[in-house]
This record gives structure tokens, C-alpha cells and sequence, in this order.
């Protein structure tokens, strides 16, 4: 079965404080995309990572992808509270398809 | 271009009727996809396609869901005897042919809550 986890599921944090969220998958894919969603709100695309190795930034998120260890990460650098939100990362192991298997979450809380 | 376009927002129906959500997607953009997400979950691919051709149904989307997409342009996901279990955010999204390099863009969505 294709598992898309990660972890933490819920994040409380400080303002101005650093973190990561990890992303694990259990099928090739070297093809990783994050999403950000706000409460009661669509997906905002934040991140695609097409290839092993891929870092991108953006702000104060930093994404990266290891395809070897099946494994992303999304880095959060000196959080605001403006970060506070849901973010999703989501994998196209469907060559063709392009059928996206997306992670149970994370919920970021961050507090001022 | 305004972006994916979903109506209606919010959907409020009796258990037992049907209801149809409409999709319009970018307009340049030759796939479409549907996914459904509950509360506190991850959006689930329902099915998608490219231009009018319905190319994948996921087994999520049991006889009483069916969508179209008449011309290759706008989509409708239609839930006929709605159920409990139904209610959900149903997400639309598209993308161009080489999606791979941008990913997709989704619509706002449709909430439906079924009493």
C-alpha cells in the first residue's frame, strides 16, 4: 500500500524559533510537491522538488528532497505567526498519471 | 485568467438527493482532477482527465458519484442518493501536459454537507 507520512502531525512553536517537518514515502517518486492550506481554504502550491537532491526556498520555508531515502523535509527558519497553517506534501509515484498520494499533514500552530 | 473556479462554495443537502459541483478549470490547461477531502485528512484522488476523456476512476468513487467533461472544458462531479459519509471538501484541480514541472492548481472547493 502507498503511505505518504508525516510528522509531526500537529507543531506549536514560537515565534522566531526554527523547525522541520518531514515528509516519508513508501513508493519511488522523484517527484515531491508541498502544499500550504489555510482553515477552510483550497491548497496554495508552495514547493515542487523534481528531482534527488532538490532544495528550494522561499521566505522563511526551505524544502528538499532526498529520493535515496524517500524522504522530504520542509524547514521552517525563525517562524511568524503568519506561517500558521496546514501544510501537505504530496508524491506522483504514477508515471503518467500524475495522481498525486498525499501526506496525512502537518498543523502548524505558531504562537506570538 | 482567474484561476480554477469551483461552484457552488458551501452545499448544504438532505440525505437522498443529489447534488452536482461544477469545475472550471484554467483554460489552457488539458487536465483535470477531483479530490475529496474530510476533515483533518489529506485530499484523496477521486478521478481525473485529460481534455474529455476520463483517463482514471479511483475505487473511492462508488455508482452514485459520476463527472464529465463535455468538450474538454468545464467539469461536473455529480453525487446521486447523497449519503452521510459524502460530506467533505471536494477539491478540483488542474494542470497543464507537462504538469510535472509546475504541479497543479487547485480550485477553492465545494463543501458539502449532507444532514
Amino acid at each position: 500500500e502507498l503511505k505518504v507520512e508525516q510528522n509531526p502531525l500537529f507543531l506549536s512553536m514560537q515565534e522566531g524559533k526554527n523547525y522541520t517537518i518531514y515528509c516519508n514515502y513508501s513508493t519511488t517518486s522523484d517527484r515531491l510537491y508541498w502544499y500550504r492550506q489555510d482553515p477552510g481554504k483550497s491548497l496554495e502550491s508552495l514547493f515542487v522538488l523534481l528531482s534527488n537532491g532538490a532544495v528550494k526556498q522561499e521566505g522563511r520555508l526551505m524544502a528538499s528532497l532526498d529520493t535515496k531515502a524517500r524522504l522530504s523535509t520542509l524547514h521552517i527558519t525563525a517562524a511568524v505567526h503568519d506561517l500558521s497553517a496546514t501544510y501537505f506534501c504530496a508524491v506522483d509515484p504514477y508515471s503518467g498519471t500524475y495522481k498525486y498520494i498525499f501526506g496525512t499533514g502537518t498543523r502548524l500552530k505558531v504562537l506570538a | 485568467d482567474t484561476g480554477v473556479s469551483q461552484n457552488p462554495r458551501h452545499k448544504i443537502t438532505k440525505r437522498g438527493q443529489n447534488v452536482t459541483f461544477r469545475c472550471d478549470p484554467i483554460s489552457e490547461h488539458n487536465r483535470l482532477y477531483w479530490y475529496r477531502q474530510t476533515l483533518g485528512q489529506g485530499p484523496e484522488f477521486l478521478t481525473y482527465f485529460q481534455n474529455e476523456a476520463q483517463l482514471e476512476k479511483s475505487r473511492l468513487l462508488s455508482d452514485r458519484f459520476s463527472a464529465e467533461r463535455p468538450k474538454g472544458s468545464f467539469s461536473t462531479l455529480e453525487i446521486q442518493r447523497t449519503e452521510q459519509g459524502d460530506s467533505a471538501m471536494y477539491l478540483c484541480a488542474s494542470s497543464p501536459l507537462n504538469q510535472g514541472l509546475h504541479g497543479y492548481t487547485f480550485g477553492s472547493g465545494t463543501r458539502l454537507t449532507v444532514v
